[in-house]
């Protein structure tokens, strides 16, 4: 399979906790994409780590990436209201992105 | 801010007839792609094109899909005979190139098949 698969499925946290998802997968990468989407909205891009790269950091988000383990995570810190969305991994074959079945997650005020 | 714009929002159709989903990507794009997301599931690529061909395509995309650009602006998809199954969101995206930076993902067009 192409896909990644994140961990876990639903998470709900309360505001200014930090929110950590994982993301598995079984093939090679060229990079590794994080994306969210609000409810019935579009995919925004949250951030890419290419295969060579271990950790990345963009305002609160943070994301490393394990080709030995062939896993990513997306951490957010100080999760506001705002960030109540499903969040992707994306895997990037070729000319591609494959998504997984992504994390939702809801934070409460 | 640049973005990606689809047309309509929202489709609504008979069952067996034809349609067509417009896109018009960011302009110095180069790679165009097709995903949908059928309601409560993952979201699903379609196909790839560049340089006004298909790269990519998976097999969801059979004989009743098509896609073209045919002017240096839009992008469509075309469902040739539509059926219960294809309702869904379309999303529309684009790159300046291929897979190793991000893609621009539209708002997205809800098709309901009736």
């Amino acid at each position: 399979s192409q896909q990644g698969e994140e961990d876990p499925q639903a998470l709900s946290i309360q505001e200014g906790e930090n929110a950590t998802m994982n993301c598995s997968y079984k093939t090679s990468i060229n990079n590794l994409q994080w994306y969210r989407q609000n409810s019935g909205r579009g995919l925004v891009h949250l951030i890419l780590i290419r295969s060579n790269e271990r950790e990345k950091h963009s305002g609160r988000l943070r994301v490393t990436l394990d080709t030995s383990k062939k896993s990513s995570s997306l951490l957010i810190t100080a999760s506001r209201a705002a960030d109540t969305a499903s969040y992707f991994c994306a895997l990037v074959t070729h000319y591609k992105l494959s998504f997984g079945a992504g994390t939702t997650v809801t934070v409460r005020a | 801010e640049p973005e990606v714009t689809q047309t309509p929002s929202h489709q609504v159709t008979q069952m067996g007839q034809e349609v067509i989903l417009r896109c018009v990507p960011i302009s110095n794009h180069l790679y165009f792609y097709w995903y949908r997301q059928i309601l409560g599931q993952k979201v699903e690529f379609l196909v790839s094109f560049y340089n006004n061909e298909i790269s990519e395509k998976s097999e969801i995309f059979d004989d009743q899909f098509s896609v073209e650009r045919p002017d240096g602006s839009n992008f469509t998809l075309k469902i040739r005979s539509t059926k219960l199954e294809d309702s869904a969101m379309y999303f529309c995206a684009s790159s300046d190139a291929e897979g190793s930076t991000e893609a621009f993902f539209g708002q997205g067009t809800r098709l309901t098949v009736v």
